[in-house]
């Protein structure tokens, strides 16, 4: 059964700091991955997908990379402002596609 | 990109009643459509898979005589919570994957079910 572990759980880091978010996942034979942000009681919005056999997406300030063999992906977040502050979860589909497991969340605040 | 939406966005019943949450794809044909539930601070669960034309598949430990999923278009499907308790309360959301192509979700902006 697929495990998605995100770490750090929480972080707060003052504004304009460069950082990065942790997903790790016990199988590797997965379709593919994606990062999705979610505002405090609202839906999911997605930000970035990774196909399985590619190492990184970029949109902006964010960019993300995917090693599949290790079974890990980073997301990492450049310059960060108040208005990213959320939370962030990776989620990885598997093989059959008919299976997306999400990790428990990053919860990232960012202060003025 | 692609369009999911929910109806209602936040409901308020009374313990025992039975409520209906709607999850359409706007903008394309949806086989599959995936209902999850999310408790405070928690993240998402998988509840079921709601494929159109046939029954459910609910995921262990979800009660599928409670949580009764109807797919029966390419963009609607329904998630009826019976005779609901305060424990039913929670974050409700659905996604579609969108067929064209790579397996992307599309998520719904969720229902925000209250039971009281």
């Amino acid at each position: 059964k697929q495990e998605v572990t995100q770490i750090p759980a929480a972080l707060s880091v003052p504004e304009g700091e460069n950082l990065v978010l942790n997903c790790s996942f016990t199988d590797s034979a997965i379709y593919n991955l994606q990062w999705f942000r979610q505002d405090p009681g609202k839906g999911l919005t997605s930000l970035l997908l990774i196909q399985s056999s590619q190492r990184e997406q970029t949109s902006g300030r964010l960019n993300a990379s995917l090693d599949k063999s290790s079974g890990r992906s980073t997301l990492y977040i450049a310059a960060s402002q108040p208005g990213d502050s959320a939370t962030y979860l990776c989620a990885v589909f598997n093989n059959a596609g008919n299976m997306l497991t999400f990790g428990g969340g990053t919860r990232l605040m960012v202060k003025p | 990109g692609a369009v999911v939406s929910q109806h209602p966005s936040r409901v308020i019943c009374k313990s025992g009643t039975s409520v209906k949450i709607e999850c359409r794809s706007l903008d394309f044909q949806a086989t599959t459509m995936f209902w999850y539930r999310q408790f405070p601070k928690q993240s998402l669960m998988l509840m079921a898979t709601s494929n159109e034309g046939s029954k459910a598949t609910y995921e262990q430990g979800v009660e599928k005589d409670k949580f009764l999923i109807n797919h029966a278009s390419l963009t609607l499907s329904t998630l009826t919570v019976t005779s609901a308790h305060p424990e039913d309360s929670s974050f409700y959301i659905c996604s579609a994957r969108d067929p064209r192509g790579g397996y992307e979700q599309y998520f719904g902006p969720g229902t925000r079910l209250t039971v009281t």
